[in-house]
């Protein structure tokens, strides 16, 4: 089974800064990773699949990069709303299953 | 617009069942890959189960945890994805999303389970 490590567990920020959360998986996934964000209460939203799409209608502000074992996501300029806790995600295809990260909690500085 | 709505959590005993439903609209539901995902109290999202369009097979996988314990099924005539819950536990307590597509696409807003001992 794959594991996914995110860090940092929490990132203090102020708006306008730039965040830049990482996701390492313990053996390679390809591409098959995703990013969702999380505010309590609501559902999660999909923001990244296939490790840098954009999904449909997120800011063009949200970034993914990364292959193999190392994601990236990248939110350049933080605005209020994006305070929330956020996932990465893999796919596997044998033996069929998906594993989410631990998340990484974005806070107000 | 595409839209997820769960019902049917609720308290139940320790051994318990309990039946999920996830009705759909807005999307051709029938050509959807459909799946469930937790959050327990305090912790972070778990994949559940999926179940795969009858066109790619209808076929289900589980996670280790809940495998031989829960079901998934479908119902594409009214739109309705089920997940039926038994001998449950209590680190089964979880708000239960369901969620549309290979990669989660679009999710519902959630059901809370509550398994008491």
């Amino acid at each position: 089974e794959i594991v996914l490590t995110q860090s940092p567990a929490t990132l203090s920020l102020s708006p306008g800064e730039r965040a830049t959360l990482s996701c390492r998986a313990s053996r390679s996934v390809n591409s098959y990773l995703a990013w969702y964000q999380h505010k309590p209460g609501q559902a999660p939203r999909l923001l990244i699949y296939d490790a840098s799409n954009r999904a449909t209608g997120i800011p063009a502000r949200f970034s993914g990069s990364g292959s193999g074992t190392d994601f990236t996501l990248t939110i350049s300029s933080l605005e209020p709303e994006d305070f929330a806790i956020y996932y990465c995600q893999q796919r596997s295809d044998w033996p069929p299953m998906y594993t989410f990260g631990q998340g990484t909690k974005l806070e107000i500085k | 617009e595409e839209q997820l709505v769960e019902s049917g959590g609720g308290l139940v005993k320790l051994g318990g069942s309990l039946r999920l439903s996830c009705a759909g609209s807005g999307f051709i539901f029938s050509n959807a890959w459909m799946s469930w995902v937790r959050q327990a109290p305090g912790k972070g999202l778990e994949w559940v189960g999926r179940i795969k369009s009858k066109p790619d097979g209808g076929t289900t996988d589980y996670a280790a945890p809940v495998k031989g314990r829960f079901t998934i099924s479908r119902d594409d005539s009214k739109a309705t994805v089920f997940l039926q819950m038994n001998s449950l536990k209590t680190e089964d307590t979880a708000v239960y999303y369901c969620a549309t597509g290979i990669g989660f696409d679009n999710w519902g807003p959630g059901t809370l389970v509550t398994v008491s001992s």
